[in-house]
């Protein structure tokens, strides 16, 4: 069966940091690309960062350019988001989502960006 | 990167069929069969329910289908059940390597 489970998420003040992680079992993560999505409180989806399997490729959404990085760890099975200088407009859910069709979602981790 | 276009709400009666649009440019949609759609009941997480413009994943009912003319992305529900009321978004490749969603359609079975 496959799961994804996010964790990481929490209350952060503006211009602060997180790391969230994304656990990945019951599939062979080196063969997908990986995605995050995120979505705000009573907002919509918001695709935000994508990686290819091997790592050599990433591709963000413009608003988390050079502020968030995206990566992963095949042999730890571990897809990560570093996230500095958040904002408020950063808190929402954040969903680990599998393969270019999006076809499997974790649960999701709250980041909440407030002072 | 702006977001696709989907109505905001929707209804019909069980029984109806219903069609979501979702339209974008030549740069998305236009441009690729890398449409999706997703189904989102309230607390839980997205679930894929179109893929590739009209491919349903497994165990999808048959009652969802979906098309693409030009710009614009369709998803239609046949002899709608009220476990189908939820929110419905579309999804898409971009020219730029990215992908983008809409923006939503609520849709509510009365």
């Amino acid at each position: 069966e496959v799961q994804l489970v996010e964790s990481g998420g929490g209350l952060v003040q503006p211009g602060g940091s997180l790391r969230l992680s994304c656990a990945a079992s019951g599939f062979t993560l080196s063969t997908y690309w990986m995605n995050w999505v995120r979505q705000a409180p009573g907002k919509g989806l918001e695709w935000v960062a994508n990686i290819k399997q091997d790592g050599s490729e990433k591709y963000y959404v413009d608003s988390v350019k050079g502020r968030f990085t995206i990566s992963r760890d095949n042999a730890k099975n571990s897809l990560y988001l570093q996230m500095n200088s958040l904002r408020a407009e950063d808190s929402a859910v954040y969903y680990c989502v599998r393969g270019f069709y999006f076809d499997y979602w974790g649960q999701g981790t709250l980041v909440t960006v407030s002072s | 990167q702006s977001a696709l276009t989907q109505p905001a709400s929707m209804s019909g009666s069980p029984g109806q069929s219903i069609t979501i649009s979702c339209t974008g440019t030549s740069s998305d949609i236009g441009g690729y069969n890398y449409a999706s759609w997703y189904q989102q009941h309230p607390g839980k997480a997205p679930k894929l329910m179109i893929y590739h413009v009209r491919n349903r994943p497994s165990g999808v009912p048959d009652r969802f289908s979906a098309s693409k003319s030009d710009n614009t992305a369709s998803l239609t529900i046949s002899g709608l059940q009220t476990e189908d009321e939820a929110d419905y978004y579309c999804s898409s490749y971009t020219s730029s390597g990215t992908w983008v969603f809409g923006g939503g359609t609520k849709l509510t079975v009365l």
